[in-house]
């Protein structure tokens, strides 16, 4: 089956700009998870949905990014007023449940703020 | 402080030798679940095998098995056999909480990036 998908793949913008970047998750997966991840680090937390409310996105670094599951199936991240520092790979991912629980991760989407 | 500590920014590994990559954990929740996240070039972060807190015995996964030592709070990845393809970033990861019930988010080591060599 489909795995998670992400859009755009890569994303150039300039400082001070809004962007949006989508996820697919794997049908039927209810859980949904934004992370970031900086060159040379492991992916940091953002935010997570269960259905379409956010369980929890105490990882959001501050007001400028939001995120928005609105049918419990795809997602959007927007970021406003980007920095420079907002430069990443903008990972997704999606679980199920399950004792594992593991969670399944899109390609990303590399955003570069100039 | 770290939750998730790996201590080997980088390994090499002769091909079709087995191999041990390191990560410690700290939590203070009895119930957590541990992860293994391999990241290729292309970027896509892979799971590979997971260790719950309460599991009796150590978990594997064809190659791949966790060598769990809860006392010492260690989590460690060995790779048997190791392939060309092998050759990648490799993470841990910890989940506080488990079970059916726990969907919460995943806290990553800062990773070691394998390399074998053929």
């Amino acid at each position: 089956g489909a795995g998670v998908s992400q859009t755009p793949s890569n994303k150039v913008t300039e400082k001070g700009k809004y962007v949006e970047l989508r996820c697919d998750p794997i049908s039927g997966h209810t859980a949904l998870y934004w992370y970031r991840q900086s060159l040379g680090q492991g992916p940091e937390f953002l935010i997570y949905f269960q259905g379409t409310g956010a369980a929890d996105d105490s990882g959001l670094p501050n007001d400028r990014f939001f995120a928005v599951r609105p049918e419990g199936s795809v997602s959007t991240l927007k970021i406003q007023r980007t920095e420079r520092g907002d430069s990443a790979v903008y990972l997704c991912a999606s679980s199920f449940g399950g004792s594992k629980n593991e969670q399944f991760f899109g390609p990303g989407t590399r955003l570069t703020v100039l | 402080a770290q939750k998730i500590t790996q201590t080997q920014p980088g390994m090499f590994v002769q091909e079709k030798e087995a191999v041990t990559l390191d990560c410690t954990y700290d939590t203070s929740d009895p119930s957590y679940g541990l992860f293994w996240y391999k990241q290729p070039s292309s970027g896509e972060m892979i799971f590979l095998i997971y260790q719950g807190s309460y599991d009796q015995q150590n978990a594997t996964e064809g190659r791949y098995s966790l060598n769990f030592q809860k006392a010492r709070k260690s989590a460690n990845l060995v790779i048997s056999a190791s392939q060309l393809g092998d050759s990648a970033m490799y993470f841990c990861a910890m989940r506080e909480g488990q079970g059916g019930g726990s969907q919460g988010n995943l806290i990553f080591g800062k990773g070691t990036k394998l390399s074998v060599k053929p």
